[in-house]
């Protein structure tokens, strides 16, 4: 099966780096998404990484390491906005699979 | 830009009673796919179209079924509703080939 592990919860400061990390299980392995959802909202896709390295979009990085079934979410330059649940997502031969997310609180 | 639209956005039932989720994808998309997110929990991937056929299948109760249209809109229905069903439906869609998927802003199920 499909299995992914992330913090549950991760606080930091207003103008910080925070990195958030996901290691997956999966059979079969096309790629790692990462998705940002507020309370309440619909989640929103952030990136994707099907090949070992970095993606940098803005203040956002995901990274990817396919040999350790490891991933993480770069957040840099923390804006109060920022605070939600990140999730990530491995594509495998069972589809999709999300992980039970990790809620940023970012302070002041 | 045009986003995914679902309807209704709220929806309230009793339990055994039914229920029909309507999705409508971004334009030119072609695959669309379904998650329930119960309160505090990760989206769970329930079922995906592509071309109208079901393509792949997650954990969707039998009580559950869906399908994609001529005009590639989505219907989920779900049958003798039970209290559990209670939460949040997500429609997203995206270009076959591609892994981004855009998300709709749910369909918020209420079973009581």
């Amino acid at each position: 099966g499909q299995s992914l592990e992330q913090p549950s919860e991760v606080t930091a400061v207003e103008g910080a780096i925070v990195q958030i990390n996901c290691t997956y299980q999966t059979s079969g392995f096309y790629g790692l998404s990462w998705y940002q959802q507020h309370d309440g909202g619909a989640p929103t896709f952030l990136s994707y990484n099907a090949l070992d390295g970095l993606e940098e979009t803005g203040r956002f990085s995901s990274f990817l390491s396919r040999s350790d079934s490891y991933g993480y979410l770069l957040l840099q330059e923390l804006q109060m906005k920022d605070s939600a649940s990140y999730f990530c997502a491995v594509w495998g031969y069972q589809k999709v699979t999300f992980g039970t997310g990790t809620k940023l609180q970012v302070i002041p | 830009a045009a986003g995914v639209i679902q309807s209704p956005r709220h929806l309230i039932k009793e339990k055994r009673e039914t229920a029909t989720l309507k999705c409508y994808p971004i334009p030119r998309h072609d695959t669309v796919y379904w998650y329930q997110q119960g309160p505090g929990q990760d989206p769970q991937f329930l079922i995906s179209f592509y071309e109208k056929m079901q393509s792949d299948k997650g954990s969707i109760p039998d009580r559950f079924s869906a399908q994609q249209f001529s005009d590639y809109h989505s219907e989920l229905n779900m049958s003798s509703l039970e209290l559990g069903d209670s939460a949040l439906y997500f429609c997203a869609s995206s270009s076959r080939h591609v892994s981004e998927q855009y998300f709709g802003p749910g369909t918020r199920l209420t079973v009581t």
